[in-house]
């Protein structure tokens, strides 16, 4: 069945800065990519999502890129700012449409 | 527009007692889930009902049950709990899944929940 890893676990950078979180997962006919923050006490919530027919996709400040080729995708986040601290998880939809979750990542954005 | 709203937030129990967690969604979604969030281990689906009258095993379905009440609401019941138990719950509904539909998942704040 699909895997999914996640990496890092946390990433400390300053405010204004860019950060970049990495994903890779095993199974060839994933087809689907979000990804979600969860702020502290809440729920996870969708910010940015991909198909495999996509290379890229931007909303703003955030992105997000897939390689089907080497099966990784990564989520970018420029002029990071106070609120993007958060936990970030990213997932692939499996043959059966459901979630595979990566461990998740702890943002720590630095004054 | 509550969203979804999960019953009780916090909760303590002994090895053996039961419980069932409540959750309840405004949002008239077809699809509802329960999710298990352990630390570094991301989010784990323990059952899904993919629409009313319908329940479905997760990933790690074993000490839980689940009842699809009716299209609103969906409980998930621990009948012995097990200090392995000891996790945040949160439940999710979407609409229901397809090739078409990216099926974005609304969660609630969860359940935190203490076996001992």
């Amino acid at each position: 069945g699909e895997n999914v890893e996640q990496h890092p676990s946390t990433l400390s950078v300053q405010e204004g800065d860019s950060a970049v979180i990495k994903c890779t997962y095993s199974d060839s006919a994933s087809n689907y990519f979000p990804w979600y923050k969860q702020e502290l006490g809440k729920g996870p919530q969708l910010i940015i999502d991909i198909r495999s027919n996509v290379g890229e996709k931007k909303d703003q400040r955030i992105a997000v890129t897939l390689n089907k080729t080497a099966k990784h995708f990564s989520l970018h986040i420029t002029e990071t700012q106070p609120e993007d601290s958060a936990v970030y998880f990213c997932a692939a939809r499996d043959s059966n449409y459901q979630l595979i979750w990566g461990a998740g990542t702890k943002l720590i954005i630095k004054p | 527009n509550a969203g979804v709203t999960q019953t009780p937030k916090f909760q303590v129990l002994k090895t053996g007692q039961s419980m069932t967690l409540q959750c309840a969604q405004d949002m008239n979604h077809n699809s509802m889930y329960w999710y298990r969030q352990d630390p570094g281990m991301g989010l784990r689906l323990i059952y899904y009902s993919a629409s009313e009258g319908t329940t479905d095993k997760g990933e790690v379905p074993n000490g839980y049950n689940v009842s699809r009440l009716n299209k609103r609401e969906f409980s998930l019941r621990l009948e012995s709990a097990a200090p392995s138990q000891t996790s945040v719950y949160f439940c999710a509904s979407s609409e229901l899944r397809s090739e078409s539909n990216t099926g974005e998942l609304f969660f609630g704040e969860g359940s935190r929940l203490t076996v001992l």
